[in-house]
Order: C-alpha cells, then structure tokens, then sequence
C-alpha cells in the first residue's frame, strides 16, 4: 500500500524568505506526485505533477518541487514566499497505472510580513 | 471554463435529516471523485465514477452514504438519516482519465 508523509503540520516563514515543504511517500515503485494548494473555504488546486523525466517540476507561482527515488521524496520549494503563499499544502500520490490518490496530512504555511 | 461545480456551498441539516450533495464535473472529464474532509481524518477518499460507471465505493460508510452519476453532467451524494459525525467538507474532483484531478471548491455540511 502507498502512503504520503507530511512530517510538519505547520511552518511559518517570513515574507521574502525560501521555502521547503517536505514530502515523503512509501510506494515500491514510481509513483505519480503532487502538489495541491487550498487556500480557505476552497477546494485543492493543483501546483504541479510529475509523471516522469526531469526530477525537478516547475509550477505555478514559482513553486518546484524535486523528486527523488533513492530517498522517496518530493519536497515543494519557493525562493521568495510573499503573504499570499499562507495556505495548506497537500502532497498527493497515485500508484502507475492507478486512478486512487493518497494525499497527506497537510502542511499549513504561514507567511509573516 | 467553470471548473468543478459543487452546490450547495454551504448546508446545514439536522439530526436525522437527509443530505444530497451535487457536483458537477468539468466538461469532457471521464472521471468522477468524491471525497470527505475533516480536520482529524484530513483527506478521505468515498467514491469513483468512471464513464458514470461506479469503479470503487470503498471508502463509502456501507450505511447512510450513496453516490450516484446519472449523466456525464453531474454526480450526487446522498446522506441518509445524517448524524453530527458526517459533518465535514465534501469535496468533488474530475479529471481525464490517468490524468490529475481537478477539484471543486466543496460544501461544508453542518449536522445540527
């Protein structure tokens, strides 16, 4: 069975700063990974997928995030976080071939000025 | 385009009452999710239509909970006899098939 592992429920950052957001996830393959965002009293939007290929995945509003295999990753990163940014982020997995996602627990970020 | 349509944003039933949720899913979209989300389970998956076929119903409580998808335009949810346990936020998702998945902005139901 596959799981996703959001191992901080809450990280606060301050406007201009970098960002990392940690992802782990437990799957014997190579997994479908994603990124979603929801901001309050809305549902999850989608910041970026990777299927396969190049292990760092551009999304919007300057997010990436890097897939590792050998340390069954998928970390979401931003330069430079501006208020706006404050929202729960959601890692997500679906299994090759499959149409079940697993999501984690959430990360809730807050952005301080 | 709209994306994913939920009605009703928000409902509020009381104990006992009966609960039907909409969606409806991105035009051309082949699947269909629903999914439940509180603050102490997060994330739940209840149900998948593909084609308007139901393919899992796995994570349906076998009581109260029945989902149907009666035309490639939209999907119900129905609550039966609902209890202040099912108070949460049901979220729709569409996608392609094998694609990812879009979600609408959900409804808070609120079991009185």
């Amino acid at each position: 069975a596959q799981s996703v592992t959001q191992p901080d429920a809450r990280v606060t950052v301050s406007e201009g700063a970098s960002l990392q957001l940690r992802c782990k996830y437990s799957y014997s393959g190579t997994p479908y990974l994603f990124w979603y965002v929801q901001y309050p009293r809305q549902g999850l939007q989608l910041l970026l997928k990777y299927y396969s290929g190049d292990p760092v995945v551009q999304g919007v509003n300057g997010f990436e995030a890097e897939f590792s295999k050998s340390n069954s990753s998928f970390h979401l990163r931003k330069a430079s976080v501006h208020w706006s940014d404050s929202a729960v982020y959601f890692c997500a997995l679906r299994r090759t071939g499959g149409y079940k996602v697993v999501f984690g627990s959430g990360t809730r970020l807050l952005v301080s000025p | 385009n709209a994306g994913v349509i939920q009605t009703p944003r928000h409902k509020v039933t009381g104990k006992g009452q009966e609960a039907t949720l909409w969606c409806e899913p991105i035009s051309g979209h082949s699947a269909v999710f629903w999914y439940r989300q509180t603050i102490v389970q997060g994330l739940e998956f209840l149900t998948y239509f593909r084609n308007q076929a139901p393919i899992d119903d796995s994570g349906m409580p076998k009581e109260r909970f029945s989902a149907q998808m009666p035309n490639q335009s939209h999907s119900t949810l129905k609550i039966q006899s609902t209890q202040p346990q099912d108070s949460a936020v049901y979220l729709c998702a569409s996608s392609h098939w094998g694609a990812e998945q879009f979600f609408g902005p959900g409804t808070r139901l609120t079991v009185l």
